[in-house]
């Protein structure tokens, strides 16, 4: 079955650090894939996504690029804020064909703390 | 206004009490999901529904049960409540618009405390 796997938490990081939260998945279709973020107290929200092989995702200074040959879809920032702490979660919808099963599977998550 | 809503927003209850929670969307999305969250775990499917007179089990519905009562509110009933039912319970919506490809657009969450 469809699987993610993201690196384990929690990460912690001084304020304009590089972030890179690794993220494999397994799928038997042809996924979209997506990274949403979860600040304190809050609902999900997604942060980008990308829907076909080399796509590249991007919102809020954050990248991911869908790498197929890799089953990989890493987040990335540059310089990261301690407004960007928060738990970020990787997760795909895998369009098999009939076009019925259009589920999220989710990784763990992960929780980032960016200090000043 | 928020675009999917859930109540209540926290809930403290007994063991073997029947507990429900409700959701509502004016996002106008046919597909309306159930997950809970626990710490470590991510977030597991409990049910969905993608019309009215479609709903389906997800990962683990033992313990739950859905009600579709319109297009716009999905609601989760867990019919004797137990402890390890403690957990925070989101509500998702989604389109089949192939250029959302599956996006899933969450409540703000109810969290449970099954005493």
């Amino acid at each position: 079955g469809d699987s993610v796997t993201q690196m384990e938490g929690p990460v912690t990081l001084s304020e304009e650090a590089f972030l890179t939260i690794n993220c494999t998945y397994t799928a038997t279709g042809y996924p979209s894939l997506f990274w949403y973020v979860q600040y304190p107290g809050e609902g999900l929200q997604l942060l980008l996504k990308a829907t076909k092989a080399d796509d590249k995702g991007s919102n809020k200074g954050f990248e991911a690029t869908y790498r197929k040959e890799t089953t990989s879809f890493h987040l990335e920032k540059g310089s990261v804020q301690v407004s960007d702490s928060a738990v970020y979660f990787c997760a795909l919808s895998d369009r098999r064909s009939g076009g019925s099963n259009y589920k999220l599977t989710f990784g763990k998550g992960t929780l980032l703390t960016v200090n000043p | 206004d928020a675009d999917v809503t859930q109540t209540p927003r926290n809930r403290i209850t007994k063991t073997g009490k029947r507990i429900m929670l409700e959701c509502s969307q004016t996002k106008g999305h046919d597909r309306m999901y159930w997950y809970r969250q626990d710490p470590g775990l991510g977030l597991r499917l409990i049910y969905y529904s993608f019309d009215v007179k479609d709903i389906n089990k997800g990962e683990i519905s033992d313990g739950y049960s859905v009600s579709r009562q319109a297009q716009a509110k999905f609601s989760l009933s867990l019919e004797s409540a137990i402890p390890n039912q403690t957990a925070l319970y989101f509500c998702a919506t989604s389109d089949l618009t192939p250029r959302l490809a599956n996006e899933q657009f969450f409540g703000p969450g109810t969290r449970l405390t099954v005493l």
